[in-house]
């Protein structure tokens, strides 16, 4: 039921774009984007609900596949501030407010 | 300012000892959540509570428990039966009363073994 997320990690160049995925072989109702630095607490990025709606927020920005079941997060123009481990939750019928984690995927930018 | 706050930062626990996380939050909201993050791996649900006085088991509830007697308060307690405690503990909280909210994470709990 966990949600597999691709890449496992990525290492970018800053300027560089990149893109995560995450994936469910359930029905999903909304994906939930967070990003976590080392040590710290997740911060939430975006939530996608069913429907296909596109998302986004400055430089980053996200979808939902109903058909596929899967959620794409798009980082462009990669900043050193966008490190960190990116995660996806997802929530399979409305209203639960129960959210399933993927392993998260690390993204690494370098100068 | 609103928020999550999780104490202490750093906890050891002995073997055959009991020990105790703070959750308390200021936002209102009606929904907490204790998660286990191992290193390398996601964020796994160990119990959450959507009212006062009334929680229930995540997936990974073996070997902890919790209560919630007040609405801002969430205190996770990591018995001797979890025989690997090890972990970063988060705790979470969201608004119910509106739809598609996000979860607000506390800084967490780092747990280790003496």
């Amino acid at each position: 039921q966990q949600p597999v997320q691709s890449p496992q990690a990525v290492i970018l160049r800053e300027g560089e774009d990149a893109v995560i995925n995450c994936s469910s072989s359930k029905a999903l109702y909304s994906v939930h984007w967070y990003r976590q630095k080392h040590g710290e607490a997740p911060v939430f990025l975006m939530i996608l609900l069913k429907g296909g709606e596109q998302k986004g927020h400055e430089k980053i920005s996200a979808s939902f596949n109903e058909k596929k079941q899967q959620s794409s997060l798009y980082l462009t123009a990669s900043q050193l501030s966008y490190s960190g481990t990116y995660f996806c939750g997802t929530e399979k019928i409305h209203n639960t407010d129960k959210l399933i984690f993927g392993t998260g995927t690390r993204l690494q930018v370098f100068p | 300012d609103g928020g999550i706050t999780q104490s202490p930062k750093y906890l050891f626990r002995k073997e055959g000892q009991n020990v105790t996380l703070s959750c308390e939050q200021n936002l209102n909201h009606d929904a907490m959540y204790w998660y286990r993050q191992d290193p390398g791996q996601g964020l796994r649900l160990i119990y959450y509570s959507q009212i006062v006085n009334d929680f229930q088991k995540g997936d990974i509830a073996e070997g902890y428990s919790v209560s919630r007697e007040k609405k801002e308060s969430f205190p996770l307690t990591v018995t001797s039966a979890q025989k690997n405690p090890t972990a970063f503990y988060l705790c979470a909280s969201t608004d119910i009363q509106r739809s598609n909210q996000p979860q607000h994470f506390g800084d967490g709990t780092r747990l280790s073994i003496l």
